[in-house]
């Protein structure tokens, strides 16, 4: 049982450029998220998704989309790269266990991106 | 606006000694709160959750937390620190469809 899995795990990018990070979960989970974690920032969210077909904006969307074609994928992309998007990105799915969200969250390892 | 907060960068502790590291919360309604463990280069585990009921909750690896709600807080403590608990922790909040995080606090465990 593989989890969270996130590609790739490292990447440099030239400013400008663009790529697209992929988050798969094998769990059946409705909630997946896209987090990018910085020094003293803590994580915070960049887009989130509560079910096949929808996604929603986090607390810092600006530069990035995502989309949320099938109930397992969760897609992140980056159309012109900056180095302010230097990050450590991580992806989480959860089940929504309705609309009460109680339940706990399961993390992929990251992808280490760096803009030069 | 609903939010965590972590008012401790760093918490350093001796071993053998309890260790606390402090969250408060903002958000409206019932609150669902979260700790998450993180050690280098890994992603975030899961440590324990409160959702409702008794104020003490128990999770993983001996640590407990206590949601206090005129205090707005939820506190992770552990009776007896290990140096194998030096990590980074992160206090998070469920509004809605949302997981939001604390800043995080490092936590240092001395032999």
């Amino acid at each position: 049982n593989a989890g969270v899995t996130q590609t790739p795990k490292f990447r440099v990018l030239k400013t400008g450029q663009s790529m697209t990070l992929l988050c798969a979960q094998d769990m059946n989970h409705e909630y997946m998220y896209w987090y990018r974690q910085d020094p003293g920032m803590g994580l915070r969210l960049i887009h989130y998704s509560v079910g096949e077909g929808t996604t929603a904006k986090g607390e810092v969307p600006d530069g990035y989309n995502v989309s949320r074609l099938k109930k397992q994928n969760f897609l992140l992309g980056l159309e012109s790269a900056a180095p302010s998007q230097t990050s450590v990105y991580f992806c989480a799915s959860s089940s929504g266990q309705g609309t009460r969200g109680e339940a706990e969250a399961f993390f992929g390892q990251g992808t280490r991106l760096t803009v030069v | 606006a609903q939010s965590v907060a972590q008012p401790e960068d760093q918490v350093n502790v001796a071993e053998g000694n309890p260790l606390t590291v402090k969250c408060t919360y903002s958000v409206s309604g019932n609150p669902y709160l979260f700790w998450y463990v993180q050690y280098p280069n890994r992603g975030l585990q899961f440590l324990l959750k409160y959702i409702t009921g008794d104020n003490l909750v128990k999770g993983s690896y001996g640590f407990e937390a206590e949601f206090n709600k005129s205090q707005t807080s939820f506190h992770l403590k552990k009776p007896s620190a290990l140096v194998s608990d030096s990590a980074l922790y992160f206090c998070a909040v469920r509004p809605g469809g949302k997981l939001i995080f604390g800043q995080g606090t490092e936590l240092s465990v001395k032999p």
